[in-house]
């Protein structure tokens, strides 16, 4: 299968600062990204899906003046939190669709990253 | 969005076939079910999908009824690496990007 990787795996800063957290694909292009929270024993929260060149589109109750998503190449996509607190502290998992079969969103396997573990102090 | 309905929780042996259940009664005409499924603090997997027929791959077979209202996820041998949290999606179609909803999964246990 597709490879989806995120930099970094895990991240401790302070509260008050910003946090950038990077999604690739690395053996596709992928036009469209997700991202992904996840408290523990939870499941997975969509947060916003990004497509490239164009604004991302948030999941209601999803701030986007705090979680911004940049996706400037169809291999990249970007999560910062900006003035991270502690209640952002989360594990933040990020995927993109292989739609080299079919190009219809729905019908394409979509890859997730290993996820970028996050911690606020 | 079509929702699925899992059992919370399922114990297999390894080495025997796990079976999944997933009801997803209000399923439309061109949403595919997916199932992932996810290790402990790491990325959910991509298992499998499909749309009417019956999929096989390396890792296990999907068989969906003929009213497509509920699927079967087979592992055909369990082994203790299966151990997971299984999720099956309806994903949704136009206008949406095809996003992924997450609902609560099911917890197998492979056990020796």
């Amino acid at each position: 299968g597709a490879v989806v990787s995120q930099h970094p795996s895990r991240v401790i800063c302070k509260s008050g600062t910003s946090v950038k957290i990077e999604c690739r694909s690395l053996d596709f292009q992928a036009t469209t990204m997700f991202w992904y929270r996840q408290f523990p024993k939870k499941s997975l929260m969509l947060m916003a899906t990004s497509n490239e060149g164009s604004k991302a589109t948030y999941e209601q109750g999803v701030e986007k003046d705090k979680f911004l998503i940049n996706h400037a190449s169809l291999t990249l996509s970007t999560l910062t939190v900006t003035s991270a607190h502690p209640e952002d502290s989360s594990f933040y998992i990020c995927s993109a669709d292989d739609n080299r079969n079919s190009g219809r969103p729905w019908a394409d396997t979509q890859y997730f990253g290993p996820g970028t573990r996050l911690t606020v102090l | 969005d079509a929702k699925t309905t899992q059992p919370p929780s399922m114990d297999c042996a390894e080495g025997r076939a796990a079976n999944l259940p997933c009801n997803h009664s209000t399923i439309s005409g061109n949403e595919y079910v997916y199932w992932y499924r996810q290790i402990h603090s790491q990325g959910p997997q991509y298992i499998i999908h499909g749309l009417k027929n019956n999929e096989t791959n390396e890792m296990a077979s999907l068989i969906i009824t003929e009213d497509r209202k509920s699927s079967t996820l087979i592992l055909p041998h369990a082994t203790l690496r299966d151990t997971a949290v299984y999720y099956c999606i309806v994903r949704v179609a136009l206008g949406s990007w095809g996003k992924l909803q997450f609902g609560a999964g099911t917890q197998v246990v492979v056990t020796p």
